[in-house]
């Protein structure tokens, strides 16, 4: 299988605080990651793509300083929110890919943040 | 810019009937790779399938099945012998991408079609 896993499913905190949420392959080796961000009833929005040991590429109008990412490991990638606000709330979703021109984006469950 | 377009919001089917999914995109790639998600109440994306531009023909996957016509830029999903736990939003998807070995392939997704199998 292709199984990606991320913690936490759902966090509150405090405006102002940082957040970490963690997204792991679990049984596949993730060249690539990517974050999703997606609102209520909409579609998937690409915040970012991490190699393995580089920096993060991160889309148009995703703030780089608010959304740090971190690709250690083949298995894992963070996405930290920091200082967060209410407008950050939103749900967070992680996807992994084994790299290369014929993988799959295999998704993680999500993290649901909200912000007070 | 690659753009994807899934022109049904909300669609629902009979259980054990059979239902078409649409979606058209635009692209100037010649090889790029096509997708269909789902996205059941849970929230975890799921693979329903996967298309390669350059294979003609169509992909299937026990009940799914697309219809793929590159000249048209359309790759609609076709769910037969539908059953409840099909219900979800579905998601269609294109990447395209240059290079090997950790390069950034991206999906564009579709706005998604909210499919209901009623009982």
């Amino acid at each position: 299988g292709a199984v990606v896993s991320q913690h936490p499913s759902r966090v509150i905190c405090k405006s102002g605080t940082s957040v970490k949420i963690e997204c792991r392959s679990l049984d596949f080796q993730a060249t690539t990651m990517f974050w999703y961000r997606q609102f209520p009833k909409q579609s998937l929005m690409l915040m970012a793509t991490s190699n393995e040991g580089s920096k993060a590429t991160y889309e148009q109008g995703v703030e780089k300083d608010k959304f740090l990412i971190n690709h250690a490991s083949l298995t894992l990638s963070t996405l930290t929110v920091t200082s967060a606000h209410p407008e950050d709330s939103s749900f967070y979703i992680c996807s992994a890919s084994r790299g290369g021109i014929t993988d799959t984006q295999y998704f993680g469950p999500g993290t649901r943040l909200t912000v007070l | 810019a690659q753009t994807v377009t899934q022109s049904q919001p909300e669609m629902s089917v009979q259980e054990a009937e059979t239902v078409t999914l649409s979606c058209t995109y635009d692209t100037s790639e010649n090889n790029y790779y096509l997708f269909w998600y789902k996205q059941p109440p849970s929230r975890q994306m799921i693979l329903v399938i996967r298309q390669e531009a350059y294979k003609q023909q169509n992909a299937t996957e026990n009940r799914f099945s697309v219809n793929f016509q590159k000249a048209a830029k359309s790759f609609s999903l076709k769910i037969s012998d539908s059953q409840l736990g099909d219900t979800a939003m579905y998601f269609c998807a294109f990447m395209t991408g240059t290079g090997s070995g950790g390069s950034n392939y991206k999906l564009t997704f579709g706005k998604g079609t909210l499919l209901t199998v009623n009982p």
